[in-house]
C-alpha cells in the first residue's frame, strides 16, 4: 500500500543550528513528493515540491530537500533554523491520484 | 495565500446536527479536494471533485458528502454530527484532474459538542 512515514514525531533544535527532518515513502513508481508546514492555528503551506529532474530541491523560506531514490527518502533541511520556524511539517506523495501525508513532525526552536 | 478560500473559519455546533462547510477554488482550478485533520487519525482525503465530478473518494463517512457547482466552488456536508468529528476540514485544489500541485485553505474548525 502506499504511504509516507516521518519517523520523528518531535524534534527540537535550537536556533541557528541546523534542522533535517526526515520522510520515507512507500510508493510502486516514483510519486511526486511535497513538504508542507502548519503553523498552529493556520493551514498547510507548501514548502516545496519534487515531481523530476535535479535531486535537490530548493523551497521557499530557506528549506531545500533532497531526494534519494535508492534509500525511498525525500529528507527536508534547514542550514540555521530561525524561531518562526517552530511549526509542524509534513510530507506528502502522490502517484496519479489523491495526496498522502505522513503523520508530521512537530519541530520545537530553542533560542 | 494559496488563493483557496473556505467559510466558515471556525463552526461551533451540537451532536445530531448539520453543518455545510464551503471552498472556494484558486481561480482556475478545476480540481477540489477535502480533507480531515484530526489528533487521533492525522490528514486523512475525504474526497476528490474534478469539474463537477466526483473522482476519487477516500476516508469519507456515509453521513458526510460533498459536490461541486458548476462556478467551480465546493461544500462538504456533514450531518448527524458526532463529537468525533470534531477536526480540522481542509479544502484545496489543483489545475488539472491529476494536478501535481495541490494548495490549500486554511481550514474549517469544526467543534461538535
Amino acid at each position: 500500500a502506499q504511504s509516507v512515514t516521518q519517523p520523528d514525531i518531535h524534534i527540537t533544535v535550537s536556533e541557528g543550528a541546523s534542522l533535517e527532518l526526515r520522510c520515507n515513502y512507500s510508493y510502486g513508481a516514483t510519486p511526486y513528493l511535497f513538504w508542507y508546514v502548519q503553523s498552529p492555528g493556520q493551514g498547510l503551506q507548501l514548502l516545496l515540491k519534487y515531481f523530476s529532474g535535479d535531486t535537490l530541491v530548493q523551497g521557499i523560506k530557506g528549506f531545500e530537500a533532497e531526494f534519494k531514490r535508492s534509500q525511498s527518502s525525500f529528507n527536508l533541511r534547514k542550514p540555521s533554523v530561525h524561531w518562526s520556524d517552530a511549526a509542524e511539517y509534513f510530507c506528502a506523495a502522490r502517484g496519479t491520484d489523491k495526496l498522502i501525508f505522513g503523520t508530521g513532525t512537530r519541530l520545537q526552536v530553542f533560542p | 495565500d494559496s488563493g483557496v478560500t473556505q467559510t466558515p473559519k471556525h463552526l461551533i455546533t451540537a451532536t445530531g446536527q448539520r453543518v455545510t462547510l464551503r471552498c472556494s477554488p484558486r481561480s482556475g482550478d478545476l480540481s477540489v479536494y477535502w480533507y480531515q485533520q484530526s489528533l487521533d487519525q492525522g490528514l486523512q482525503f475525504l474526497i476528490q471533485y474534478y469539474n463537477g465530478e466526483e473522482r476519487a473518494k477516500g476516508n469519507i463517512l456515509e453521513r458526510f458528502s460533498a459536490q461541486q457547482f458548476p462556478d467551480l466552488h465546493s461544500e462538504l456536508n456533514l450531518s448527524s454530527l458526532e463529537l468525533g468529528d470534531s477536526a480540522l476540514y481542509f479544502c484545496a485544489s489543483s489545475d488539472s484532474s491529476s494536478g501535481n500541485t495541490i494548495y490549500f485553505g486554511e481550514g474549517s474548525w469544526l467543534t461538535v459538542v
